[in-house]
């Protein structure tokens, strides 16, 4: 199976901050790299698919980037509306793997 | 609109069954590949399982492999998992999603569309 690596586990940042976070495959995986956003007690959300496109409706201060095993996303000008947990998933091969999580939370 | 909607889920005695479903609506339900991803509490997401748009293939997590099923209903526009065998470890918040299914070129997209959960907890 193919794990993914993501980093930090959370962070802290201000409103109007830009944040990034990282998620590295333990091979390569290609573009084949979403995003979702987890809000507490929600479903989660796509928000990028292919590593770096923006899902339909997203606001474009999300963004994605990175190929083969390194891949980030990130978030420019934080919102409050932004705390949430972000989750990077591989969709290359079966079994889908997800990241463990970054918990993004509000200074 | 768009919508998965869950139900099925409940409290359970470790080794007893449960079949949770998922109605689809709002798009070509026959269409889509459909899975089962499951948040154990405070735990981050896992995959379970994924079926092909008519059912002909189906792939497990090797942790529900051999107690877990998953099918479908295309005439009725719902999913199925059928859980056996449960453990105190399959106690999660059980999602169904939508395949975003986006070509040809592979096999599973990642998720879209998703439920909004429903709970299964395996408790004596």
């Amino acid at each position: 199976d193919i794990q993914m690596t993501q980093s930090p586990s959370s962070l802290s940042a201000s409103v109007g901050d830009r944040v990034t976070i990282t998620c590295q495959a333990s091979q390569d995986i290609s573009n084949y790299l979403n995003w979702y956003q987890q809000k507490p007690g929600k479903a989660p959300k796509l928000l990028i698919y292919d590593a770096s496109n923006l899902e339909t409706g997203v606001p474009s201060r999300f963004s994605g980037s990175g190929s083969g095993t390194d891949f980030a996303f990130t978030i420019t000008n934080l919102q409050p509306e932004d705390i949430a947990t972000y989750y990077c998933q591989q969709c290359d091969i079966l079994p889908l793997t997800f990241g463990g999580g970054t918990k993004v939370e509000i200074k | 609109q768009v919508q998965l909607v869950e139900s099925g889920g409940g409290v359970v005695q470790p080794g007893r069954s449960l079949r949770l479903s998922c109605v689809a609506s709002g798009f070509i339900f026959r269409t889509y590949g459909m899975h089962w991803v499951r948040q154990a509490p405070g735990k981050g997401l896992e995959w379970v399982t994924f079926i092909w748009f008519d059912g002909s293939k189906k792939y497990y997590a090797d942790s529900v492999k051999g107690r877990f099923t998953i099918s479908r209903d295309n005439s009725k526009n719902t999913l199925f998992l059928q859980v056996n065998s449960l453990r105190a470890e399959d106690t999660a918040v059980y999602y169904c999603a939508r395949d975003a299914g986006r070509g040809v070129s592979r096999e599973v997209y990642g998720m879209d569309v998703w439920g909004q959960g429903t709970t299964v907890t395996v408790s004596s």
